[in-house]
């Protein structure tokens, strides 16, 4: 079973710029979270969808957005880089929304590294 | 607020031996997981222990549950240098998104 893809791995992009991250599921999971990490923040919670809905939102500016597709793929872009924004993007998969009543594992995809120059 | 919090922040020693870290949350959980990340790389998920569950295994994985005291513990046995690599709790419960805490860096030593 392949498991969760981001693309691309790596991205620079200057100041002010806007850029896209793509998350490919596990096959079947409907639930796809969005991680920011930062060496002083830690692992921060952007968002979650599933099934093509915005189940839950951290607390990062509107600047932060995704979406889900139908397929449970998910895009997460963010608008008007600034350089604070330079992190390691992890996405999350799992069968089940987390936060729910029940266990959810959750698998990670490799990561996207965005470096704003 | 913060749930997970990791103790040590970072360990380090020899291959052969074990390896114990810590976590501790604030308030209550459905289940807490643990995750390794190797070098800025993604997440891998060792092992899942539900709020009912006191004890699980994996392998060389050890992970144990005190929810009186809301603390979590994960021990490596007989660690090799490929468990060099930092390791992260998350807490779940129910109307949250995980929550993970700072981690602690491993380093086995050769």
């Amino acid at each position: 079973k392949a498991g969760v893809t981001q693309t691309p791995r790596y991205l620079i992009k200057t100041r002010g710029q806007q850029v896209t991250l793509s998350c490919s599921p596990i096959s079947g999971h409907r639930s796809v979270s969005w991680y920011q990490q930062t060496p002083g923040q830690g692992l921060q919670f952007l968002f979650e969808y599933f099934s093509e809905t915005q189940r839950n939102k951290g607390n990062f500016p509107g600047r932060f957005s995704g979406r889900q597709f139908s397929n449970s793929r998910s895009e997460m872009n963010v608008s008007t880089l600034e350089l604070g924004d330079s992190a390691l993007y992890l996405c999350a998969s799992s069968l089940v929304s987390t936060g729910g009543k029940g266990n959810t594992e959750a698998f990670f995809g490799q990561g996207t590294r965005l470096t704003v120059v | 607020s913060q749930q997970g919090e990791e103790d040590p922040q970072a360990l380090s020693i020899q291959e052969g031996e074990n390896a114990t870290m810590n976590c501790s949350y604030k308030t209550s959980i459905n289940n807490l997981q643990w995750y390794r990340q190797n070098s800025g790389r993604g997440l891998v998920h060792l092992i899942l222990i539900r709020s009912n569950e006191r004890e699980k295994h994996s392998g060389r994985l050890r992970v144990t549950l005190d929810t009186s005291k809301k603390s979590s513990s994960l021990l490596i046995t007989a660690s090799r240098a490929a468990d060099t690599a930092s390791y992260f709790c998350a807490t779940e419960y129910y109307g949250q998104n995980f929550v993970f805490g700072p981690g602690t860096r491993l380093s086995v030593l050769p």
